[in-house]
């Protein structure tokens, strides 16, 4: 059965640590890998991966996809509260989207 | 900007009601969905629809039905209402054209009495 699975399930830093959120999947026909960021409504979309080893970035965050590790992780550095979201990732396998638990990151001021 | 409408936000709706779900979407998707996210449970899905009038179970279909009577509109219809069906209920939309990235709705917060 295709799954994937974020850890760590919640996380709580200060105000300008860097974090590193990870998702791991077992997949029978990979496509790509996407990350979302969802505050009290609905998720907002940060990343698609499709290629091993080519990072995305976009401000303080980035991600990277390691198909041979079956894994992707996001990165946040210097975070701000703003970022206190729960952070859901989702592979694309054989047509459907198959979506992890989520992380839930909290950033104390 | 993808923008996925949901009519309603919040919702509070008796045991055994009859609840209606609307979504629309303004790019021309074809592929639409409703998830229900419970705490703990992540987005889990109910139905999807790869174009009008065609629809597939998803993960948990039972207790609910949809409608795509046009491209833009995705309804997710619960028959009679049930208290474990107090949920988030998210719709998106998404299109192979834009590299299938998923869109989503505000959220329609329901709960069952």
């Amino acid at each position: 059965e295709d799954k994937v699975v974020q850890s760590p399930l919640s996380l709580v830093v200060h105000e300008g640590d860097t974090v590193t959120l990870n998702c791991s999947y077992e997949v029978t026909n990979f496509r790509s890998l996407l990350w979302y960021k969802q505050e009290k409504k609905a998720p907002t979309f940060l990343f698609m991966l499709t290629s091993s080893g080519i990072e995305k970035k976009s401000g303080r965050l980035s991600s990277i996809l390691d198909k041979k590790e079956l894994s992707s992780i996001l990165n946040i550095t210097a975070t701000q509260t703003g970022d206190s979201a729960i952070y859901l990732c989702a592979v694309y396998s054989n047509y459907q989207l198959i979506w992890g638990a989520g992380t839930k990151l909290i950033i104390k001021p | 900007d993808v923008k996925v409408t949901q009519s309603s936000r919040y919702l509070v709706k008796r045991t055994g009601e009859k609840v209606f779900l609307e979504c629309v979407q303004d790019m021309d998707h074809e592929n639409m969905f409703w998830y229900r996210q419970d705490p703990g449970l992540g987005l889990r899905l109910i139905y999807f629809s790869y174009d009008v009038k065609m629809k597939e179970k998803g993960d948990i279909p039972e207790g609910y039905s949809v409608s795509r009577e046009k491209k833009e509109r995705f309804s997710l219809i619960l028959e009679s209402a049930s208290t474990n069906q107090t949920s988030m209920y998210l719709c998106a939309s998404s299109s192979a054209f834009s590299g299938n990235t998923i869109y989503f709705g505000e959220g329609s917060w329901l709960t069952v009495v």
